[in-house]
């Protein structure tokens, strides 16, 4: 079965600096894909980037960067030049297919909480 | 556009009793999913839906029961609501091919006394 495991609780960062949200991943499907959301404190979820397991490139979007390393079944998520709006939870996920039809299920990580500091 | 409603945003239930959340996309998606959100936790599926007239059960579907009549409405009703039961509920839609991003709505934090 699927897994998802982040082993970061919380992180702090400072304004302007990059940081990296650790996400490693188990899977015996070829083909997967892996997502990342950020639910700020007002609660929704925010989709921010997402990589297919056949993709060569690392997946990019604005300041996220998703640093793929499929040997390692690890999928981190870099924000570059963090904001004082980025403080949030951050969940990595990726699809089941044993649920959710062909779209599949998203499995969560249990999330990592960021605070970045003015 | 108004992406995926969500209502109620709060609610509190006493034992036993009943209640329906809604859940409403304007996208056109056929894919539907009820999620919940413990303390602390990530997101577990209930129940989904990949079109209007079909659900299916998720991980986590005892307790809940859902309908799906139309493509844009997807609501979960609680029969004799538990404690157990007290979460935050996520309404999610998605397209049926690309990246199957899920568009989610604002949730509904909902508790069980």
């Amino acid at each position: 079965a699927q897994k998802i495991t982040q082993t970061q609780p919380g992180m702090f960062v400072q304004e302007k600096e990059a940081v990296t949200l650790d996400c490693t991943y188990d899977t015996s499907d070829q083909s997967y894909g892996l997502f990342w959301y950020k639910q700020p404190s007002s609660g929704e979820m925010i989709f921010l980037i997402y990589q297919g397991s056949y993709d060569e490139q690392n997946a990019t979007e604005g300041r996220y960067s998703l640093n793929f390393q499929k040997a390692r079944k690890s999928a981190n998520l870099v924000i570059s030049a963090s904001q004082l709006g980025d403080s949030a939870m951050y969940f990595c996920a990726m699809r089941d297919p044993h649920y959710g039809g062909s779209q599949g299920n998203l499995i969560f990580g249990k999330g990592t909480k960021l605070s970045v500091k003015p | 556009n108004a992406g995926v409603t969500q209502t109620p945003k709060f609610r509190i239930l006493k034992i036993g009793q009943s209640m329906t959340l809604q859940c409403a996309q304007d996208m056109n998606h056929n894919y539907m999913y009820w999620y919940r959100q413990d303390p602390g936790m990530g997101l577990k599926l209930i129940y989904y839906s990949v079109g209007a007239g079909i659900t299916d059960k998720g991980e986590v579907p005892n307790g809940y029961n859902v309908s799906r009549s139309t493509t844009e409405d997807f609501p979960l009703r609680l029969e004799l609501a538990a404690p157990s039961q007290t979460s935050v509920y996520f309404c999610a839609s998605s397209y049926e091919t690309g990246p199957e991003k899920l568009f989610f709505g604002s949730g509904t934090q909902l508790s069980v006394l």
